[in-house]
């Protein structure tokens, strides 16, 4: 199947600093990708939908500001999370969807990133 | 409006025993279904999905499950139970035509005893 790569898969910060994560499809173009949160013992909650070349789409709750989410090319969604507060730590999931699959809608899914604020 | 339950928080088996995981959910479109794994800190993997085809399944590693429209069901069956499938199962419904939507339910912990 194709493969998603997140990065980093762990990283403690400071609080009050920002935090880059990165999502790349490897071996397929991803037009739209998607975010999630994972809270300890909880399902996955979708945090916003990013399409290459356009603004993301955030789910109501979500601070747009807070979570930065940029997909400027096909292969490639970063989130932000901006002056990171220890609220803020969670696992952290992306997943992308394959150009051309949208009959089956089969989401290819990261390896997740869990965020430490101290 | 679509929603997913997942019946049971936690599952446990003994190894070589059968293994059901419930999922319920309710759609007011034609549902695409899904069954996901998590294994600890990982990301989720597709074990097998349905989309308006066969109402019977097969997935990966010996998983299947059965679309019953009558009983607004998708649970997952596995004949026998293997150590390595000790992790997190998620069933996932989307709208047909709108897989920008996914619902995820709540989880299922399988535990797998020697």
């Amino acid at each position: 199947g194709a493969v998603v790569s997140q990065h980093p898969s762990w990283v403690i910060c400071k609080s009050g600093t920002s935090v880059k994560i990165e999502c790349r499809s490897l071996d397929f173009q991803a037009t739209t990708m998607f975010w999630y949160r994972q809270f300890p013992k909880q399902s996955l909650m979708l945090m916003a939908t990013s399409n290459e070349g356009s603004k993301a789409t955030y789910e109501q709750g979500v601070e747009k500001d807070k979570f930065l989410i940029n997909h400027a090319s096909l292969t490639l969604s970063t989130l932000t999370v901006t002056s990171a507060h220890p609220e803020d730590s969670s696992f952290y999931i992306c997943s992308a969807r394959a150009s051309g699959r949208t009959v089956t809608g089969e989401l290819f899914f990261g390896e997740g990133s869990r965020l430490t604020v101290l | 409006a679509q929603s997913v339950t997942q019946l049971d928080s936690h599952v446990s088996v003994s190894e070589g025993t059968p293994v059901l995981l419930r999922c319920n959910y309710s759609s007011s479109y034609s549902p695409s279904l899904f069954w996901y794994v998590q294994h600890p800190n990982k990301g989720l993997q597709l074990l097998l999905k349905y989309t308006s085809a066969a109402t019977l399944v097969k997935g990966i590693n010996g998983f299947e499950a059965e679309f019953k429209k009558s009983e607004t069901s998708f649970h997952l069956t596995k004949p026998s139970a293997h150590m390595s499938d000790a992790a997190e199962y998620f069933c996932v419904v989307s709208e047909e035509g709108n897989f920008n939507k996914f619902y995820f339910g709540s989880g299922t912990k399988l535990n797998v005893k020697p």
